[in-house]
C-alpha cells in the first residue's frame, strides 16, 4: 500500500523567512515517482516537481528547492526568503510503478502555509 | 486548449437529483484521471482511463457513481440520486508522457 504523511497540517512564517515543508512516504515498489503541489486560495492544484527515485539529486528552481532522501523515505520542500504569494496549501504525492499502483497519485493531506508580512 | 477545464465550475443539487461532471483534458493527454478532494484533505483517486477504455474503477465508493469517456477525449463522471455526503470537489487530470498530471479548476459540488 502506498502512503503519503504531511506532519505538519500548518505552518505560519514571516515574510523572507526560509520554510521547510516535510513530507514522508511508504511503499513496496522499487522504482516510484514523487510530486508537489500547490494549491493556492484560488482552489487550483497546480503541478511544482515530479522527482523519479533513481534519481536522488536534489534539485532547485528559483526560490523553491527539493531534499530527496532515499534512506529516509522523505522528500521535503524548501521555500527560501518566503513570500505573501507562497501562501497555500501544499501537498505532496506518490505515484508506485506496479500493479495497483502505478497509475493513480497518492496524495498526502496538505499542509497549509502562511505567509505574513 | 492550454489546460484542463471542468465544468461547471461550481453545482449545487437537491439530495435525490442526479449531476454530471465534465472534464476536458489537454489535448493529445492518453490517461485522464478523477479524483475527489474533501476538505482539508488531500485528492483521492477515483477512476481512471487510456483512450476511452476505463483501467481501473476501484475508487468509486459506490454504484451510484460512473464514468465515460466514449471517444478518448472527453469525460463525464455522473453521480445517481446524490447524497449530502457526496459534496466535495470533484477534480479531474490528465498526463502526458511524462508521468506529470495536470490538474483542472475541479468542480465544487454541494449537495443540499
Amino acid at each position: 500500500a502506498q502512503k503519503v504523511t504531511q506532519a505538519q497540517t500548518e505552518i505560519s512564517v514571516v515574510e523572507k523567512e526560509d520554510v521547510t515543508l516535510d513530507c514522508v512516504y511508504e511503499t513496496r515498489d522499487t522504482t516510484y515517482y514523487l510530486f508537489w503541489y500547490k494549491q493556492p486560495p484560488s482552489g487550483e492544484l497546480v503541478f511544482l516537481i515530479r522527482r523519479n527515485s533513481f534519481d536522488e539529486q536534489n534539485e532547485i528552481s528559483g526560490r523553491y528547492s527539493w531534499n530527496f532522501q532515499k534512506s529516509t523515505s522523505s522528500f521535503n520542500f524548501t521555500i527560501t526568503a518566503s513570500q505573501v504569494v507562497d501562501s497555500a496549501v501544499y501537498f505532496c504525492a506518490l505515484r508506485g510503478n506496479s500493479g495497483g499502483s502505478n497509475y493513480k497519485l497518492t496524495f498526502g493531506k496538505g499542509t497549509l502555509l502562511t505567509v505574513n508580512p | 486548449g492550454a489546460g484542463v477545464s471542468q465544468s461547471p465550475r461550481y453545482k449545487v443539487t437537491k439530495r435525490g437529483q442526479d449531476v454530471a461532471l465534465r472534464c476536458d483534458p489537454i489535448s493529445g493527454h492518453v490517461s485522464l484521471y478523477w479524483y475527489r478532494q474533501a476538505l482539508g484533505q488531500g485528492p483521492e483517486f477515483l477512476t481512471y482511463f487510456n483512450y476511452e477504455a476505463q483501467q481501473d474503477k476501484s475508487g468509486l465508493p459506490n454504484d451510484r457513481f460512473s464514468a465515460e469517456r466514449p471517444e478518448g477525449s472527453i469525460s463525464t463522471l455522473t453521480i445517481q440520486r446524490t447524497e449530502q455526503r457526496d459534496s466535495a470537489m470533484y477534480r479531474c487530470a490528465s498526463m502526458g508522457g511524462y508521468n506529470e498530471q495536470f490538474f483542472g479548476p475541479g468542480t465544487r459540488l454541494t449537495v443540499l
